[in-house]
């Protein structure tokens, strides 16, 4: 199907675990995004894309790693899950240029660090 | 640094209309956006800006003033279903490539 997904849709994990959250678009936007959305924060960039091996920290990277080997694939690696990195995980595509071209976003991924 | 501020809630009544603002600042300003979200949904595109000025789309409108550094998103004849959250998001071009810098969102109540 065309669009944006990610998985899991749910995750529950301890501490200190590693966690890795996919997310694949199949539009071929050359930009994407991780951002985590959290109650009086709002949605706070993480990583983001512009394209194939290229990524940028945003606001909040600490804790997190990303790679995109391929244009459609955007993975998000906590490497030691915290407690504070419970979060609802939000990632998003748009097309390279500036001009129109809104921000896609996925379902979420509604991660819990116990 | 980039800062945007949007209040944090609202109530309005259905079939009135109702304008929420954004203040953002921001050195590589490239556009400004507009996103509803549902609690528990992903957001949804509502407009975007990068003249100066009013764009229209059906019940919703949302201005810009980069002078002033100000939008707001305008929504008339209000239906329960626009009862949603509304991000201001910019898009800065300050580090040579495109990323959006959200505020943290209004909660729009509307009620019957």
């Amino acid at each position: 199907d065309a669009g944006i997904t990610q998985s899991p849709r749910y995750k529950i994990t301890e501490t200190g675990r590693q966690v890795t959250l996919m997310c694949h678009q199949t539009w071929s936007h050359s930009y994407m995004f991780w951002y985590r959305q959290d109650l009086g924060h709002g949605l706070r960039l993480i990583y983001y894309s512009a394209a194939a091996d290229i990524t940028d920290k945003g606001e909040v990277p600490d804790g997190y790693v990303v790679s995109r080997s391929k244009t459609e694939n955007f993975p998000l690696t906590l490497e030691s899950a915290t407690r504070s990195q419970t979060s609802v995980y939000f990632c998003a595509s748009s097309e390279g240029s500036g001009g129109p071209h809104e921000q896609y976003f996925g379902p979420g991924t509604r991660l819990t660090v116990t | 640094g980039q800062n945007i501020d949007q209040p944090t809630e609202m109530t309005a009544t259905e079939g009135a209309i109702v304008q929420i603002n954004c203040t953002y600042q921001t050195s590589g300003f490239n556009g400004l956006f507009w996103y509803q979200q549902h609690a528990g949904e992903a957001p949804t595109f509502l407009s975007y800006n990068v003249l100066d000025g009013l764009e229209e789309k059906g019940r919703f409108s949302s201005f810009l003033s980069r002078s002033k550094g100000y939008s707001y998103l305008l929504l008339k004849e209000l239906q329960m279903k626009d009862s949603a959250s509304y991000l201001c998001a910019v898009r800065d071009i300050t580090s040579g490539t495109y990323k959006y810098i959200f505020g943290t969102g209004t909660r729009l109540k509307v009620l019957a």
